[in-house]
């Protein structure tokens, strides 16, 4: 079965460089979400979108931003990059509905330098 | 007083015994809870759900019982396996579109042979 498309899977940047991640849902779901996951942490959600438009903020700095597309991918662009931004990132997608479980990507690796 | 379900970040067991990790969650609003599982390097993967209109449910070798009256979840495993080494999530929601999951802390499990 078909899952949920991250890329790249590792992205090495250094500090103040911009930094786009790019995820795929899984056919027919329409909602994606984008969690944060340090070393040794629970994933920190940061945002999410539902039929192209932000449903939910988290802790999601103003140097993010992310968008949800018409074929429904989604990208979360990171601006002027902090060694703190280095972490997992995942992308998640579900149907709508808001009571199916949300399947996750295997995450991309940023680290920033 | 009895500590029910104290979370604890480690667990260890042998083969073939019966695991129980404990989860509290936060929201009382929190009506969809989820059990995650997560190996190195991967997303987190779905295990188990249960709405909160039930207090049990049962899955292939697991269990999960909610208690909400306490605000408290936990997974059973039965026969734990190696292959059941993980780090181990419980997650929240409310059943709405695009609604965060909000992870609890996780719970390492090590099963030795």
């Amino acid at each position: 079965a078909a899952g949920v498309i991250q890329s790249p899977r590792h992205l090495i940047k250094e500090k103040r460089e911009t930094a786009t991640l790019k995820c795929y849902p899984i056919p027919r779901h329409d909602t994606v979400y984008w969690y944060q996951q340090g070393p040794g942490q629970d994933p920190q959600f940061l945002i999410s979108f539902y039929e192209k438009m932000q449903s939910d903020k988290g802790s999601i700095p103003d140097r993010f931003s992310a968008q949800q597309f018409s074929d429904y991918h989604s990208e979360l662009n990171m601006s002027s990059l902090e060694l703190g931004d280095s972490a997992l990132y995942f992308c998640a997608s579900s149907p709508s509905g808001g009571d199916s479980p949300l399947h996750f990507g295997n995450g991309t690796r940023l680290t920033v330098t | 007083g009895e500590s029910v379900g104290l979370h604890l970040p480690t667990l260890s067991v042998q083969e073939g015994d019966n695991s129980i990790i404990n989860c509290a969650y936060s929201n009382s609003a929190s009506d969809y809870f989820i059990w995650y599982k997560q190996e190195s390097g991967k997303g987190p993967q779905f295990i188990i759900d249960i709405r909160s209109n039930m207090d049990k449910r049962q899955g292939q070798r697991v269990t999960v019982l909610l208690n909400k009256t306490v605000k408290h979840l936990s997974l059973q495993i039965a026969a734990t396996q190696p292959g059941d080494s993980a780090v181990y999530f419980c997650a929240e929601n409310r059943r709405q579109a695009g609604t965060a999951l909000i992870f609890g802390k996780g719970t390492t499990l090590s099963v030795s042979s």
